[in-house]
């Protein structure tokens, strides 16, 4: 069972680039989420999807977007990186908004 | 805003030790759950409890919840050194009209060999 799958693991980025953080999940959930995890905090919330076509700000969504196309994928771009994104992302889903979570790898970034 | 806050921030015990660390939070809810974090990796689910429950169970884990004091405690008994790890609690908290996980910021745990 794969469960949620992210990539990159690592990646850089020069300040002003772009790109795309992947997120599968294989569990036929409906909810799936972004959150960013910086040294000494919690996780806060990027964006959120309730489902297919269906997507909200969370508590940090400044600099970040996001797609639902389908229930399987849920995407996160970085539309042009500055270095206060540096930080471990990590992609989550489950059943309901507040339910048991199940967590991708992560993907550190380090913008510079 | 974090709804949960983890206590002690960190903490280093001996193998074998009970390793025991609590989570306050601010708003009623409907249920509050442990994550634990290995270094580097994804955070894995250990038990969920219920705000009607007042304690929860699972292999070493002892998981207590106090509503009215708005706090749970996590309890590792006979500690290992692969418990090395940071732990997370995470309340379900009303945000833009859906239940959120809302998320402390966790207690570094040591365990010495």
């Amino acid at each position: 069972n794969a469960g949620v799958t992210q990539t990159p693991k690592f990646q850089v980025l020069k300040t002003g680039q772009s790109m795309t953080l992947q997120c599968a999940q294989d569990m036929n959930h409906e909810y799936m989420s972004w959150y960013r995890q910086d040294p000494g905090m919690g996780l806060r919330l990027i964006h959120y999807s309730v489902g297919a076509g269906i997507t909200d700000q969370g508590e940090v969504p400044n600099g970040y977007n996001v797609s639902r196309s389908t229930t399987e994928d849920f995407p996160l771009r970085l539309l042009s990186a500055a270095p206060s994104q540096t930080s471990v992302y990590f992609c989550a889903s489950s059943s309901t908004t507040a339910s048991k979570a199940f967590f991708g790898q992560g993907t550190r970034l380090t913008v510079v | 805003s974090q709804q949960g806050e983890e206590d002690p921030q960190a903490l280093s015990i001996q193998e074998g030790e009970n390793a025991t660390m609590n989570c306050s939070y601010k708003t009623s809810i409907n249920n509050l759950q442990w994550y634990r974090q290995n270094s580097g990796r994804g955070l894995v689910h250990l038990i969920l409890i219920r705000s009607n429950e007042r304690e929860k169970h699972s292999g070493r884990l002892r998981v207590t919840l106090d509503t009215s004091k708005k706090s749970s405690s996590l309890l590792i008994t006979a500690s290992r050194a692969a418990d090395t790890a940071s732990y997370f609690c995470a309340t379900d908290g009303l945000r833009d009209s859906n239940y959120q996980l809302i998320w402390g910021a966790g207690t570094k745990l040591i365990i010495k060999p």
